[in-house]
């Protein structure tokens, strides 16, 4: 059974376009993020979720924004894609948002904006 | 479910003393990527290794791979107070890029 799951793993997609990446996550946790993952492998935390609520919103373009219609599910929306939006996006969770907590993270979706 | 087999789950360790953490898969492996979780900031990568044998270093962090590409290992050398957190190993089964992902490693370092 897959604990966290993206989709689509691969998404290739012209400029100016609106795309969504959806996740879920079968652990019954309660906290939910997504990551965006640039050319050096570092993994750079966009949201957090914690019971359906925003947490945590980094600096990230007001085209970027998560949706989380329950706890097991937070998707990721991106208006007006642009081509430095390429890149991997991860989501992960986590049981809660305490401090040290192991998070599982998805397979990653690949976005490619032409 | 994880797929890669990480090990130990928690290690609590002296200060000054030196450490292992394992990393293991049925399968032979494209690339394997070691990273460091501190919460809050997502993950800091660390390491990448794709071909077998192959050994880096940073600082006091050396990772492996073994020459099967099936297992890697992580050593911190001397540890310091700031190389505790969460280790995380990933790995691509292939070259199309579907990360698979280790369970953590929590390390704590006793001063």
């Amino acid at each position: 059974d897959t604990a966290v799951s993206q989709t689509p793993k691969y998404l290739v997609t012209q400029m100016g376009n609106d795309k969504s990446i959806k996740c879920e996550q079968n652990l019954g946790h309660d906290t939910m993020y997504w990551y965006k993952q640039d050319s050096k492998k570092f993994l750079k935390i966009m949201f957090s979720y914690n019971n359906k609520e925003l947490i945590i919103n980094e600096t990230v373009p007001n085209r970027f924004s998560p949706k989380s219609p329950d706890k097991a599910h937070l998707n990721l929306h991106i208006n007006s894609l642009e081509l430095g939006d390429s890149a991997v996006y991860f989501c992960a969770s986590s049981q809660d948002m305490r401090a040290g907590g192991t998070q599982y993270f998805g397979p990653g979706t690949r976005l490619t904006v032409l | 479910s994880q797929e890669l087999e990480q090990s130990p789950q928690s290690l609590i360790v002296q200060e000054g003393k030196n450490l292992t953490i394992n990393c293991t898969s049925s399968k032979t492996l494209y690339g394997l990527y070691w990273y460091k979780q501190k919460y809050g900031e997502g993950l800091i990568f660390l390491m990448m290794l794709q071909k077998g044998g192959e050994e880096k270093s940073h600082e006091k962090i050396t990772a492996k791979l073994d020459e099967k590409k099936q297992q890697s290992s992580l050593h911190i050398t001397a540890s310091q107070p700031s190389h505790a957190g969460i280790y995380l190993c990933g790995a691509d089964e292939d070259s199309n890029y579907q990360l698979i992902w280790g369970a953590g490693t929590k390390l704590i370092i006793k001063p």
